[in-house]
């Protein structure tokens, strides 16, 4: 299994700033992954991030809101571009092949 | 595409008696499928997974699922609840294969609450 940790863990941020959320792992892997939890609500992923080439992003997302870095395979940022107190929700990133495991989470709330 | 449904948002259940939470999934594809467990302020934890492999999965903290292909279900047991166990359950779906590979989809979320 890998351990994955995330810094920060939580962050009160004002409309309009961004914020960058980094995601560590203890091994090397190929797959990484970016997962946003609304309040109350369950996953929905927010784009694979990609190894030496540009993050793949599902549909609703897009790179410019959500910019994704993955310089190595251990690393990966996603920021949080001009935020609005809908952006506040929990940020999670996973890792793994056939299994994902997942990071602590960023709580992120936007005044 | 792929697809899960949790049935039950919440579930309630004495300290001692069984717990049961349900998922259906839909896949077009021979799937894999997860359970996951998020308690209050903290990440997922994988419970347990089913890789196409043994159809009765167990997991960590006494939990097992049985992987159903004819009723497309992956239900999550556990003979005896525990005040512990008290959280909210993810069943998840990812594909096999493809340019989908290892991405998960969730269900709803089942909240468990365990009463003494």
């Amino acid at each position: 299994s890998a351990v994955i940790s995330q810094k920060p863990s939580r962050d009160i941020c004002q409309r309009g700033t961004s914020l960058t959320i980094q995601c560590q792992v203890d091994s090397q892997v190929t797959m990484m992954f970016w997962y946003r939890q609304q309040p109350g609500q369950s996953l929905t992923l927010i784009a694979t991030a990609n190894q030496g080439s540009e993050a793949t992003y599902e549909s609703g997302f897009v790179i410019d809101k959500f910019p994704i870095s993955r310089p190595n395979l251990t690393f990966s940022t996603l920021t949080v571009s001009n935020m609005s107190p809908e952006d506040s929700s929990i940020y999670l990133c996973s890792a793994g092949e056939r299994s994902q495991y997942f990071g602590p989470g960023t709580r992120l709330l936007v005044l | 595409a792929q697809s899960v449904t949790q049935l039950g948002s919440h579930v309630s259940v004495s300290e001692g008696a069984l717990v049961l939470l349900r998922c259906n999934y839909s896949s077009s594809v021979p799937p894999y499928l997860f359970w996951y467990v998020q308690y209050p302020n903290q990440g997922l934890q994988l419970l347990l997974k089913y890789t196409s492999a043994a159809t009765l999965v167990k997991g960590i903290n006494g939990f097992e699922a049985e992987f159903k292909k004819s009723e497309t279900s992956f239900h999550l047991t556990k003979p005896s609840a525990h005040m512990s166990d008290a959280a909210e359950y993810f069943c998840a779906v990812s594909y096999t294969g493809g340019t989908s590979y290892g991405k998960l989809t969730f269900g709803q979320g089942t909240i468990l609450t365990v009463h003494p």
